[in-house]
């Protein structure tokens, strides 16, 4: 069965102190790892998206990267408005097309 | 950047009664759109694939003649959610596929169903 895991729930980090967060997966026929920035009330915002091992995405302050079986969004020195839920996604190839499924997201808080 | 819209951002009806979700792609072409709801604190669970000018694909557990979707033209999916009951509280968000480049999310439709 096809799952998503990310770690951690949630985080509370100091305003540029930079750390990780984690999505691992269990998938056959991986088409795309996805990463979202969703705000409360809102929809998901599209950062990234990595397509084999090894790959790398920057923009800003986060940093997305790709192995076999996990990918890392990595926030270096975050500030209060990086505060957000991270979903990441994982896209399959079925029956009926391409679809993602996606992790339970990891919440964080940046503070002053 | 793609532009997805939803309309209207949020809607309370009364229980029994029919709530029309549209999900409109502004500045691109989607042959696929994609429905999902959130619960409070949980992540994204997809309802059904839409595909323009065919029948929906609905996940399994979900209801497709209670969630109704049309995706009449390569910029509009509606979804219809009939006979709302209070459980169907929730908030709706589309996506639109981008050829290339994944899925575009709308902002998201908050439906309460007294």
């Amino acid at each position: 069965e096809d799952q998503v895991t990310q770690s951690p729930e949630a985080l509370r980090l100091q305003e540029g102190e930079s750390s990780s967060l984690n999505c691992s997966y269990t998938v056959s026929g991986l088409r795309g790892l996805f990463w979202y920035r969703q705000d409360p009330g809102k929809g998901p915002e599209f950062l990234f998206t990595l397509y084999s091992a090894g790959e790398e995405k920057e923009k800003e302050r986060l940093k997305a990267t790709l192995t076999k079986k996990e990918s890392f969004l990595h926030i270096t020195a975050p500030k209060p408005e990086d505060s957000a839920t991270y979903l990441c996604a994982v896209r399959i190839l079925t029956g009926g097309g391409n679809k993602l499924t996606f992790g339970t997201g990891t919440q964080l808080k940046v503070e002053l | 950047g793609a532009v997805v819209s939803q309309h209207p951002s949020w809607v309370i009806c009364k229980s029994g009664t029919s709530v029309k979700i549209e999900c409109r792609s502004l500045d691109f072409q989607a042959t696929t759109m994609f429905w999902y709801r959130q619960f409070p604190k949980q992540s994204l669970m997809l309802m059904a694939t839409s595909n323009e000018g065919s029948k929906a694909t609905y996940e399994q557990g979900v209801e497709k003649d209670k969630f109704l979707i049309n995706h009449a033209s390569l910029t509009l999916s509606t979804l219809t959610v009939t006979s709302a009951h209070p459980e169907d509280s929730s908030f709706y968000i589309c996506s639109a596929e981008r050829s290339g480049l994944g899925q575009y999310f709308g902002p998201g439709t908050r439906l309460t169903v007294l």
